[in-house]
């Protein structure tokens, strides 16, 4: 019983070109994420949406556009690959509220490597 | 700008010996705070969440929470070689339910 689950676990492919990553929670969390780590590990927020709407759209190139078709899914679509773009995607899922600050539970993780 | 900060280590601990990993944050209003752990190529799982001062212990595992110091720490007690890991914390609140996370602390248990 995957809780949080994306696809797909490895993504290779060449600059310019555009791909998707999938995340689904079963977990009935109102609130996902995307998460990006880097090889250093640090994991930095990229969007954040809320019963399909979009809370947080932090500093990520607008070649990025997530889509959420309802809240147990948020899909990442990336446009125009760059190498710097390679890294570890992370999807996340939460019952976040202001009121709740309940924790994270993070998909397995896409590494794209753009070559 | 939320700031939290962790020593990135490594912090090598003989098996057996007490783990002691430790987190800042910048943001007074802070009101939630996790660690997670994070096997190399996997993702991070949560292993200790706190909301009040003091210390929550959960097995081999103590959080400390210190508002006034804006310092929350994580004790791994008998530590074993499987603990090796990197321990992310990650602190919530003031408004805000995303998570912000340190850069990580590598632990490394040898036995």
């Amino acid at each position: 019983d995957t809780a949080v689950s994306q696809t797909p676990k490895y993504l290779v492919t060449q600059m310019g070109n555009d791909k998707s990553i999938k995340c689904e929670q079963n977990l009935g969390h109102d609130t996902m994420y995307w998460y990006k780590q880097d090889s250093k590990k640090f994991l930095k927020i990229m969007f954040s949406y809320n019963n399909k709407e979009l809370i947080i759209n932090e500093t990520v190139p607008n070649r990025f556009s997530p889509k959420s078709p309802d809240k147990a899914h948020l899909n990442l679509h990336i446009n125009s690959l760059e190498l710097g773009d390679s890294a570890v995607y992370f999807c996340a899922s939460s019952q976040g509220s202001v009121l709740n600050n309940s924790p994270l539970h993070f998909g397995n993780g896409t590494r794209l490597t753009v070559t | 700008q939320k700031e939290v900060e962790q020593n990135s280590g490594p912090l090598s601990v003989p098996e057996g010996a007490i783990a002691s990993l430790n987190c800042t944050y910048s943001d007074r209003v802070s009101q939630s705070f996790f660690w997670y752990r994070q096997y190399s190529g996997k993702s991070p799982e949560l292993i200790m969440s706190i909301y009040s001062n003091g210390d929550k212990e959960d097995g081999r595992f103590t959080a400390q929470l210190n508002k006034a110091s804006q310092y929350v720490s994580l004790l791994i007690r008998d530590s074993q070689p499987s603990d090796s890991a990197t321990y992310l914390c990650a602190v919530m609140g003031g408004g805000s339910y995303i998570p912000t996370f340190g850069r990580g602390t590598s632990l490394i248990v040898h036995p």
